[in-house]
């Protein structure tokens, strides 16, 4: 299961963080990521971290702007967003990382919706 | 980035209808390609992994096909619970992208 929180309105150029609580399997054990989803952009992967947080990456469209980290010990996940613009509004998932020899999104949390507006 | 395409956008259906629904990469993926539901105020939901692995728990009347840049998703008999919005999404290399979406209607 995965809850996610910290969605609300911002301002352009302010700052939200998101969380991402993870509970039912071995949080340590899985690349998690955020994916955002909203009208003008349909699906868009944000963001992804490894186990040990050895590896990150970003959309270009948030380099710079955003931070993802976790804490294994509490079996959370975070999305730090700064500089915040209009189009970064949607609805922010957290998203584990199941991999075969192929890798998918699954499960998915519930959503937070970050408005950004002046 | 590798861009995904989809068609068609939108199509409606009657219960029982056979669906196809199709994902097009820009560059070749083998077989790293999965498939997405999704129900109006719910999250994406795992159908379909590397193409043709029906995800636990899905019925069977879903089936994935395709290699490198062509793929499709299937559905033999639409239900009513299959309505909804399909995505595609590329896991072979990041970023992950998805497809526009196929929305699933009742005719």
């Amino acid at each position: 299961l995965l809850v996610e929180s910290g969605g609300g309105l911002a301002h352009p150029g302010g700052s939200l963080r998101l969380s991402c609580a993870a509970s039912g399997f071995t949080f340590s054990n899985y690349e998690m990521n955020w994916v955002r989803q909203s009208p003008g952009r349909g699906l868009e992967w944000v963001s992804s971290i490894s186990q040990s947080s050895s590896t990150i990456y970003y959309a270009e469209s948030v380099k710079g702007r955003f931070t993802i980290s976790r804490d294994n010990a509490e079996n959370s996940l975070w999305l730090q967003m700064n500089s915040l613009r209009d189009e970064d509004t949607a609805i922010y998932y957290c998203a584990r990382t199941t991999y075969n020899w192929n890798s998918w999104l699954d499960p998915w949390g519930q959503g937070t919706l970050v408005t950004v507006s002046s | 980035d590798i861009q995904m395409t989809q068609s068609p956008s939108s199509l409606s259906a009657s219960v029982g209808d056979r669906v196809t629904i199709t994902c097009r990469t820009s560059q070749s993926i083998s077989k790293y390609l999965n498939w997405y539901q999704q129900k109006v105020g719910k999250p994406p939901r795992i159908l379909i992994y590397g193409t043709s692995s029906l995800q636990s728990g899905v019925p069977a009347r879903f089936s994935g096909s395709g290699f490198g840049t062509d793929f499709t998703l299937t559905i033999s008999s639409l239900q009513p619970e299959d309505f909804a919005t399909y995505y595609c999404q590329q896991s072979y290399n990041t970023p992950f992208t998805f497809g526009p979406g196929t929305k699933v209607d009742i005719k």
